[in-house]
Parts: structure tokens; C-alpha cells; sequence
């Protein structure tokens, strides 16, 4: 059974803070996806990471940054939190495409209030 | 640009009623649909994917290509059907998905 575990299931930080947002998966996945969760707005992609210290944007980058030292690790950076970045945050991991389709694997995610 | 599009964000029904929950999605190569749903405190799971063609908990989806959309079925809906609903499109690059913005069901008895 795969399993996805994100750091914190709820943060409370102030506007100005680093704040570190850390997901594991303990099923050998290459991919890992960082995601926000919006009312209205649905999953929308921050970055991925197909491979170790390999990363891509995804469709709202600004503000955030990725790391991947290991396979099984991938941290969400907020480098100086904002308001606008209060939301819910999900982590995922799925196999490359064509070893096991394309099934992405969510953590419980991390509802982030910053104030 | 690949773009999925859930024109419902609301969707109360009647238990025992058919429940549809829309989703049209544009792309110019060939697709790979899924549905994903995310019941109250539990964590975004897969329902089923298009090329699959199974149903599963009642739920089926077709894919109409000619209409681009990949609607979400189910003839009589229950309670334990309340839940977000998400329609993602593989962009096949690396695994990425686009997910649309959801439907919330509510089925009220």
C-alpha cells in the first residue's frame, strides 16, 4: 500500500517566515508533485520532480522553491511567506509514465495559515 | 494550452437519483482521462481512468472524443457519494496531470 506523508497537518507562520513543507513516499516513485489546493481553483501544480536533485516549475512557482536530495523526500520551500500563500498543500509521487501509468498518490496534506 | 473545465461546482441530488458530473477538457494530442475524489478528511484518491473502462463503485465515464468530454456517472446515488470530485487530464510529460476545479456532490437523503 503506497503511502504518502506530508510533515504537518496544520501550520500557523507569520508573514516574512521560511517555512518548510516536507512530504515522503515510501513506494520507490521517481515523480513527486507539489500541489495547492483552492476552493474554485482546484489542484493547481507548484513543482515536480522526476528524479533526484532533478525539478520543474509547474503552473505558480513564484514564491516557492523545491528540493529532492533523496528519492523519497521532497521539501516545499515558501522562501518568505505571504497571505496569499494560506492554502492547503499537497504532496504526491507516482512511477515514470509506462511502468505503472500515470496514477499519482496523495498525502493528507498541509493546511498553511500564514498571518 | 490543455485545459480541463468542471462547469459544476455544486451538485446536491437526492440519494437514489442519477448524479453527472461534467467535465470537458481540451488537448491536441491524445488523451488520458481520470476522475479523482477526495471524501471529507481523507486524503485525494483515484476513481477511475478512461482507459480502464471499469466502473467502480457504480461510477463509469466515457470518453466522447468527438464532444472532448469525459463525463462521471452513477444511475442512484448514496450518501457516501458526498465527496469533491476532480477530473485531471495526463499531459504526458513526466506524469503531470491537470486537474479541473472540482465538483462538490451532496447527496441529501
Amino acid at each position: 500500500d503506497v503511502k504518502v506523508t506530508q510533515s504537518s497537518r496544520y501550520l500557523v507562520k507569520r508573514t516574512g517566515e521560511k517555512v518548510f513543507l516536507e512530504c515522503v513516499q515510501d513506494m520507490d516513485h521517481e515523480n513527486m508533485f507539489w500541489y495547492r489546493q483552492d476552493p474554485g481553483l482546484g489542484l493547481r501544480l507548484i513543482y515536480f520532480s522526476y528524479d533526484v536533485k532533478m525539478k520543474e516549475k509547474g503552473d505558480i512557482p513564484e514564491g516557492y522553491s523545491v528540493s529532492r536530495e533523496k528519492k523519497e523526500r521532497f521539501s516545499l520551500i515558501l522562501e518568505s511567506a505571504s497571505t496569499n500563500q494560506t492554502s492547503m498543500y499537497l504532496c504526491a509521487s507516482s512511477q515514470l509514465p509506462g511502468t505503472g501509468g500515470y496514477e499519482q498518490y496523495f498525502g493528507p496534506g498541509t493546511r498553511l495559515t500564514v498571518t | 494550452a490543455q485545459r480541463v473545465t468542471q462547469p459544476e461546482k455544486l451538485l446536491s441530488v437526492f440519494k437514489g437519483a442519477p448524479v453527472e458530473l461534467k467535465c470537458n477538457y481540451s488537448y491536441s494530442g491524445s488523451p488520458e482521462l481520470f476522475w479523482y475524489v477526495q471524501y471529507s478528511r481523507q486524503r485525494l484518491q483515484l476513481l477511475l481512468r478512461h482507459i480502464s473502462r471499469e466502473s467502480i463503485k457504480g461510477f463509469t465515464a466515457d470518453l466522447n472524443k468527438g464532444e472532448t468530454s469525459f463525463h462521471l456517472k452513477k444511475p442512484f446515488a448514496q450518501e457516501e457519494d458526498s465527496a469533491m470530485y476532480y477530473c485531471a487530464l495526463s499531459l504526458y510529460s513526466w506524469g503531470k496531470l491537470q486537474f479541473g476545479a472540482g465538483t462538490q456532490v451532496v447527496v441529501t437523503p
